[in-house]
């Protein structure tokens, strides 16, 4: 149980162009999700929460207007680089707390791979 | 910021042997979680220790925490060619949930 899917595992795309992720829960409600990046080598840093039906709360220094987060069902919410650039390019994880297991347990994605040229 | 901060440590060691690795925090917390994450992939959670436990075990896991000094480590006893990994400790430092995640210890168990 408590399985997070993300679409697509990876993607490659042009400059100023917009990308979305989908990250699902397939057999729990996630009440919660949140998204992070990681960059190579690197830790994972928060960059928002997302609460089903509501607006997700960013980070700070994290551009809202950048990156679009929307969580319209308890399983999925997608995350959306806008008009990417290089600097974008980062390793994008989702997780998910609700209904299965603890619900201060997070399960995370395989995560997505994003590669702007 | 985000904390759960550990030194950034790369580990090499053969199979059969131990890995220690440790983590520290800057503020109160009421959970430390430990993480694993292979070259590419996701997270893998593998233990979570609360502020009033000192020591916890699962399988070949051992997971200590010192509030007093802010610490916290993870044994890996026996360690297998597929404990291969990057290791992450991570609190909720942040609140409601969210996750501090510290810098990650890379450890390769030689065959």
């Amino acid at each position: 149980g408590a399985v997070v899917s993300q679409h697509p595992s990876w993607v490659i795309c042009k400059s100023g162009t917009s990308v979305k992720i989908e990250c699902r829960s397939l057999d729990f409600q996630a009440t919660t999700m949140f998204w992070y990046r990681q960059f190579p080598k690197q830790s994972l840093m928060l960059m928002a929460t997302s609460n089903e039906g509501s607006k997700a709360t960013y980070e700070q220094g994290v551009e809202k207007d950048k990156f679009l987060i929307n969580h319209a069902s308890l399983t999925l919410s997608t995350l959306t680089v806008t008009s990417a650039h290089p600097e974008d390019s980062s390793f994008y994880i989702c997780s998910a707390s609700g209904t299965s297991g603890r619900s201060d347990t997070q399960y995370f994605g395989p995560g997505t791979r994003l590669t702007v040229l | 910021s985000q904390q759960g901060e550990e030194d950034p440590q790369a580990l090499s060691i053969q199979e059969g042997e131990n890995a220690t690795m440790n983590c520290s925090y800057k503020t109160s917390i009421n959970n430390l979680q430990w993480y694993r994450q292979n070259s590419g992939r996701g997270l893998v959670h593998l233990i979570l220790i609360r502020s009033n436990e000192r020591e916890k075990h699962s399988g070949r896991l051992r997971v200590t925490l010192d509030t007093s000094k802010k610490s916290s480590s993870l044994l890996i006893t026996a360690s297998r060619a597929a404990d291969t990994a990057s290791y992450f400790c991570a609190t909720d430092a942040l609140g409601n949930n969210r996750l501090a995640f510290g810098k990650g210890n890379q450890v390769v168990v030689i065959p």
